[in-house]
């Protein structure tokens, strides 16, 4: 298996656009968590999904902000619109039982300017 | 939830066994201690897990006492690839839902 991949790697993006964060879990995997880092405040959880059903999203800093996951291999974090402190680097996870193992993807550097 | 106290950072020579500490004071019965890795640029890696006395894989040791308020993770004969820092964990039975990482432990490798 490829690992978690998230897409893109890289984005830089004008303040008030929207932004779509994507993930793709490990195949088999059937929970998924949406992480964002920052020098700051460090790995904050944003959302964790359990067999695809969000489960607890109070990580979530605001209504801008808002994750989902359509299939068990496929997840979006969206922001919109965005604002020069949403840039962060945002990682995803998955495991394949709740409170397993999580394998984060390299995650995508979001530049808001 | 448990919180985790670990030393911000630690310096240690090539070849030296490392020692990172890390107290949870209120970690509850069904909780297990877990660590991470994470270099530059990349995302968070498993490297142990834990629930009492002392748990080895071909990374790590950890070892926890049996009131189980503080955890330790050794890392044998440090080379400078394990730069990185280094996370303590405390994770409910039940997942990772609303579990923080805190600042981890920077580890600097000198040659």
């Amino acid at each position: 298996d490829a690992g978690v991949i998230q897409s893109p790697r890289h984005e830089v993006t004008e303040m008030g656009q929207e932004v779509t964060l994507r993930c793709k879990p490990i195949s088999g995997h059937n929970s998924l968590f949406w992480y964002r880092q920052t020098m700051m405040r460090g790995l904050e959880l944003l959302i964790y999904f359990n067999n695809n059903v969000p489960i607890d999203d109070s990580g979530m800093p605001e209504d801008r902000f808002s994750a989902k996951m359509p299939n068990a291999s496929f997840s979006t974090l969206k922001i919109q619109p965005s604002e020069p402190r949403d840039s962060a680097v945002y990682f995803c996870a998955s495991s394949f039982a709740v409170g397993g193992q999580a394998f984060f993807g390299q995650g995508t550097r979001l530049t808001v300017v | 939830l448990a919180k985790t106290t670990q030393p911000i950072s630690m310096d240690s020579y090539e070849g030296q066994e490392v020692n990172i500490t890390c107290s949870h004071n209120n970690i509850a019965t069904n909780d297990y201690i877990t660590w991470y890795q994470q270099f530059p640029s990349q995302g968070p890696r498993f490297i142990i897990q834990g629930y009492k006395t002392k748990v080895t894989n071909e990374v790590a040791s950890l070892f926890i006492p049996a009131d189980r308020k503080s955890s330790t993770l050794s890392l044998p004969r440090v080379s400078l690839s394990d730069t990185a820092v280094y996370y303590c964990l405390v994770v409910p039975s039940g997942g990772y839902q609303k579990v923080t990482f805190g600042t981890g432990t920077k580890l600097q490798v000198i040659p």
